[in-house]
């Protein structure tokens, strides 16, 4: 069974604080691993796909990356509008049509002014 | 905006009655999800579609049914409503069965 841990549950920085969310995922065969933030009220909002150990992506402040058991979301020098749920979420390569993302419980990131 | 829109976006009823949800796209995409998220639970798949009256279940599909008779519609289903079907219902839709775009979620309180 796919598994997904997020890490911590709830951060609060600073603004200019630089830091960093895990995921921790277990799938046989990783088709991709994907980022979304969550604005209360509001549905998941996709960021980056990955798909291979070693790879990395970038958007604004925001990097993720990617190994084998892991990956991480780098937030650098954070704004009180980078407040947000994080998400992460793992496809498996499992053949056919199945194409189900299996989340974590998200990161609560709150960045104060 | 990935051209989802859900109806109707809140919605209070009994215990016990049907309830139809609502997950409407502009751009012909072939696959379609429905997901409740609920604290402590994260995201979880109810149903999956991944063409016309091709249907799947998810981890979570007990008391749910969909049905998609077009490309642009998939419906979700709450045949008799429990009380632990009070959740925010996110449809979702793929292009090529990679990364998913969400909805803005349905809001349903069963009472």
């Amino acid at each position: 069974e796919d598994q997904v841990t997020q890490s911590p549950e709830a951060l609060r920085l600073q603004e200019g604080e630089s830091s960093s969310l895990n995921c921790s995922y277990t799938v046989s065969g990783l088709r991709g691993l994907f980022w979304y933030r969550q604005d209360p009220g509001k549905g998941p909002e996709f960021l980056f796909t990955l798909y291979s150990a070693g790879e990395e992506k970038e958007k604004e402040r925001l990097k993720a990356t990617l190994t084998k058991k892991e990956s991480f979301l780098h937030i650098t020098a954070p704004k009180p509008e980078d407040s947000a749920t994080y998400l992460c979420a793992v496809q498996a390569d499992r053949g056919g049509s199945n194409y189900k993302l299996t989340f974590g419980k998200g990161t609560l990131l709150t960045v104060n002014p | 905006d990935a051209g989802i829109t859900q109806s109707p976006r809140h919605k209070v009823t009994e215990t016990g009655t049907p309830v139809t949800l609502r997950c409407h796209q502009t751009e012909n995409h072939r696959y379609m999800y429905w997901y409740r998220q609920d604290p402590g639970h994260g995201l979880r798949l109810i149903h999956y579609s991944y063409g016309v009256k091709d249907t799947d279940k998810g981890e979570v599909s007990d008391g749910y049914s969909v049905s998609r008779s077009k490309t642009e519609d998939f419906l979700l289903t709450l045949e008799s409503a429990t009380s632990s079907q009070t959740s925010v219902y996110f449809c979702a839709i793929s292009v090529l069965g990679y990364e998913q775009f969400f909805g803005p979620g349905t809001r349903l309180t069963v009472l």
